[in-house]
């Protein structure tokens, strides 16, 4: 069956630092996603990317967060001066239509600690 | 606002016995789908189950059912025969325009 990949699965990185989570999604979907989870808290919509631009971005995407699709099969979540509270799991997940009924395929997550 | 809330952070289920996990939500939205979302130790979120809206019908997958009472605004999912593979967390979520809101989860536990 067809798999969301991120990688890392685990990520550290200094406060301040810049990282950049990577996602490789279906290959022949076209809504991808990004998803936070901090430990112990709910799921969280972060952005949503179709056509090469952003359709929609929560509250929680500020200038500190951009995404982007450098070739066919990556998406990246790039967060840059990270502080401590972006420590979470992050998921991307992406979808073949943008119908309501339609579930996405989320990838197993990367924990980003930032410490 | 759209607001779901799983109240049970934790549940345990002898195997092959049945489990209920709980959900409400709260929306103003009319046309909306509610998903029943699994995240085993892989981490990977895998759907389980979806219910539309305007069904009165509740949804059925093998051994996951719901209970979808949608004045009440509740959305309840059924494991029956609970087997091992399902210790995981089960997240709640509710789907309007293209964007997911999730429960903070129940972490269920099937125990031998």
């Amino acid at each position: 069956e067809p798999e969301v990949t991120q990688t890392p699965s685990h990520q550290v990185t200094q406060m301040g630092q810049e990282v950049i989570l990577r996602c490789v999604p279906i290959s022949n979907h076209l809504y991808f996603y990004w998803y936070r989870q901090i430990l112990g808290q709910k799921v969280e919509f972060l952005v949503s990317f179709y056509n090469n631009e952003i359709s929609e971005k929560s509250e929680i995407f500020d200038d500190q967060f951009s995404v982007e699709r450098p070739d066919g099969s990556n998406f990246t979540l790039k967060i840059r001066s990270t502080k401590l509270e972006d420590s979470a799991m992050y998921f991307c997940a992406s979808s073949e239509v943008s119908e309501l009924n339609y579930g996405y395929t989320f990838g197993s997550g990367t924990r980003l600690t930032v410490v | 606002a759209q607001t779901v809330t799983q109240s049970q952070p934790e549940m345990s289920v002898q195997e092959a016995e049945t489990v209920t996990l709980s959900c409400t939500y709260d929306t103003s939205e009319s046309n909306y789908y509610l998903f029943w979302y699994k995240q085993p130790p892989s981490r990977q979120m895998i759907l389980v189950i979806r219910q539309e809206a305007y069904k009165q019908q509740n949804a059925t997958e093998n051994r996951f059912s719901v209970n979808f009472q949608k004045a009440a605004k509740s959305f309840s999912l059924k494991i029956s025969d609970s087997q091992l593979g399902d210790t995981a967390m089960y997240f709640c979520a509710f789907k309007a325009g293209n964007q997911f809101y999730f429960g903070t989860g129940t972490s269920l536990t099937v125990i031998p």
